[in-house]
């Protein structure tokens, strides 16, 4: 059984720029869900894809916005980068039920400069 | 909505000794919650998870919690600290939606 997939690793953009970060989620999962994870901070939520379609939003401006796969990858994009979007950016997979575990990536570290 | 604290954002412990990370949750429904752990450089891994069954909930890695709902609390232990338990814990409480919310976070040092 492969687990949650990201990347890249690391990425270093500057401000106003557009960043795509990837996951490929755990075999058999449907469910994908982003958060972002500042320095210090617990994960925020930032949006959840089910099945090809979004399935819930955080309190995150537009320009975050993403993508699931047929085969159930993702991709978060997130356009006109500020220096307050650097951060850890998690991807977690699960089953698609409401309350079910949620397994997680290693993440992708995004620094904006 | 749903929300977590974490009462102490750092706990020191000798190895060998108890470990007591506390959390209390508030919640308009019958919340599922989970704990979770973050090493350095690594991603969430789930220790454990509650979801309106026994109320003493066991885990991985010797870890427990008790889900305590007149106290709105659910405090992770473990008996006996182990130096690789050193890492970030999160609480967090997710009413049966999409939105999971996550405390911030609790640094367990485990000294030698």
């Amino acid at each position: 059984e492969t687990g949650v997939t990201q990347s890249p690793t690391h990425l270093i953009k500057t401000r106003g720029q557009q960043v795509t970060l990837r996951c490929s989620s755990q075999s058999g999962h449907n469910t994908v869900s982003w958060y972002q994870q500042a320095l210090g901070q617990g994960p925020q939520f930032i949006f959840q894809y089910y099945r090809e379609e979004e399935n819930g939003r955080g309190n995150f401006p537009p320009r975050f916005s993403g993508l699931q796969f047929p085969n159930y990858s993702s991709e978060l994009n997130v356009n006109a980068l500020e220096l307050d979007d650097s951060a850890l950016y998690l991807c977690a997979s699960s089953l698609g039920r409401a309350g079910d575990t949620q397994y997680f990536g290693p993440g992708t570290r995004l620094t904006v400069l | 909505a749903q929300s977590v604290t974490q009462l102490d954002s750092h706990v020191s412990v000798s190895e060998g000794t108890p470990v007591l990370l506390r959390c209390n949750y508030s919640s308009s429904y019958s919340p599922s919650l989970f704990w979770y752990v973050q090493h350095p450089n690594k991603g969430l891994q789930l220790l454990l998870k509650y979801t309106s069954a026994a109320t003493l909930v066991k885990g991985i890695n010797g870890f427990e919690a008790e889900f305590k709902k007149s106290e709105t609390s659910f405090h992770l232990t473990k008996p006996s600290a182990h130096m690789s338990d050193a890492a970030e814990y999160f609480c967090v409480v997710s009413e049966g939606n999409n939105d999971m919310r996550f405390g911030a976070g609790t640094r367990l040092t485990v000294k030698p």
